[in-house]
């Protein structure tokens, strides 16, 4: 079946401690970037990624790293997480850049800082 | 300046009638536009798209209008079914950058 993973789904951790949230697809995408998405908001782009080694910054990249070492796979590193990281995080993919963008969205995961 | 607006927050519609979401926007660099649906505890599915050289794009029930001179973007639903019932965004990239809207929750009635 053709999906986006993403792991954990859940996550509580403490201010400072490092974590990372995976995602992986199974469909070949040369595409794949990360949302947040906050109470009453829209999705805003954290990090994208063109193809593999090549990322891109959105327009909520502060306090985030990723890295694209292989095409199905793309964590998002939280260094040193704060409160305001609190949200909900969506990881995507699609065929190619210049295609339709027609992305396929993981299920979410709803991290929660203290 | 937020440079994608879905005005409406919300919309209900009786089932059958056509349901019509807006979505406007001030950068006229985007080149696709794409609306997606969202229902709660799941990750957004693709509706429909539109690049910028087209005006128009159906599949079925659902209907993409583009305006570029007035940089509106619209999509129309006939006849509209309460399995529609969802918050529905628009998402604008440019060259790999995208910007969604703050979503329009559509809530069709029986």
């Amino acid at each position: 079946e053709a999906q986006v993973t993403q792991n954990p789904r859940y996550l509580i951790t403490v201010t400072g401690k490092k974590l990372t949230v995976t995602c992986s697809q199974n469909m070949n995408h040369e595409y794949m970037s990360w949302y947040r998405q906050d109470p009453g908001l829209g999705l805003r782009q954290i990090y994208y990624s063109m193809n593999v080694e090549v990322t891109d910054k959105g327009d909520v990249p502060e306090g985030y790293k990723v890295s694209r070492k292989e095409k199905r796979n793309f964590p998002l590193i939280l260094e040193s997480p704060s409160p305001n990281q609190t949200s909900l995080y969506f990881c995507a993919s699609s065929l190619a850049p210049g295609s339709t963008y027609e992305q396929y969205f993981g299920p979410g995961t709803r991290l929660t800082v203290t | 300046d937020q440079q994608v607006k879905q005005n409406s927050p919300s919309l209900s519609v009786q089932e059958g009638r056509i349901s019509i979401l807006n979505c406007d926007y001030t950068n006229s660099m985007f080149d696709y536009f794409l609306w997606y649906k969202k229902y709660p505890a799941e990750g957004p599915t693709f509706l429909i798209s539109i690049s910028s050289i087209k005006d128009k794009n159906e599949d079925g029930r659902f209907t993409v209008f583009l305006n570029k001179s007035a940089k509106h973007l619209s999509l129309h639903i006939v006849p509209s079914q309460p399995g529609d019932s969802a918050v529905y965004f628009c998402a604008l990239f440019n060259a790999g950058k995208s910007t969604f809207g703050d979503g329009t929750t559509l809530t069709v009635k029986p």
